[in-house]
């Protein structure tokens, strides 16, 4: 079964720090993998899709990385801010119908 | 240049009471989706359409139909409410090669 799991499922920081979020997943054929942000009472806003000759890519202070071998991803936060507090959810598109498969998403808070 | 669009931001229906969700969408994409999001469950996909006068059923269609009879719009809705159903609502819009593009949600009570 195509399966997109998320860890952990919430996380507490302190302003500054730095921090991993995990997506692991069983989907194929795979296509790509996306990482949105989705703050409280909006919809979800995408930082950056990873596909499969991808390793790294960033955006900001975001990094994401992917290995396909594993069928792993993470998110890393580099010196988090307030505004960061949100969901993080990552999404895989694959399977025999090239269908969007989501995980449950990680919630992330930042305190000062 | 809204975006994607989404009425109303808030609703609270009785039982067996029925309305309808708009999603209107001005970045002429072709693919349009209702997705529900409850606490612990994610994103679940309801219904989707990928062009004018067409549409699919998703992962929990059941209570929900759909109609997409002009490109921009894709309308929800739901023929007799169940306290089930009450959930965050939210459309998406793809195009080719984009990722989705989400409203920001209609928050639906059903008591």
């Amino acid at each position: 079964k195509n399966q997109v799991e998320q860890s952990p499922q919430s996380l507490i920081i302190l302003e500054g720090k730095n921090c991993t979020l995990q997506c692991n997943y069983t989907v194929s054929p795979f296509s790509n993998l996306r990482w949105y942000k989705q703050d409280t009472g909006r919809g979800p806003v995408s930082l950056t899709i990873m596909t499969f000759s991808e390793n790294t890519k960033s955006n900001g202070r975001y990094t994401a990385t992917l290995d396909a071998d594993t069928k792993q991803s993470s998110l890393h936060i580099t010196a988090s801010q307030l505004s960061d507090s949100a969901s993080y959810i990552c999404v895989v598109r694959g399977g025999s119908q090239g269908n969007l498969i989501f995980g449950k998403g990680t919630k992330l808070s930042v305190k000062p | 240049n809204a975006g994607v669009t989404q009425t109303p931001k808030f609703r609270v229906l009785k039982t067996g009471q029925s309305m309808t969700l708009l999603c209107a969408q001005d970045m002429n994409h072709e693919y349009m989706y209702w997705y529900r999001q409850d606490p612990g469950m994610g994103l679940r996909l309801i219904h989707y359409s990928v062009g004018e006068g067409t549409t699919a059923k998703g992962e929990v269609p059941d209570g929900y139909n759909v109609s997409r009879l002009k490109k921009q719009n894709f309308l929800l809705g739901l023929e007799s409410a169940a306290p089930s159903q009450t959930s965050v609502y939210f459309c998406a819009v793809m195009g080719m090669g984009s990722p989705l593009h989400f409203g920001n949600g209609t928050r639906l009570t059903v008591t």
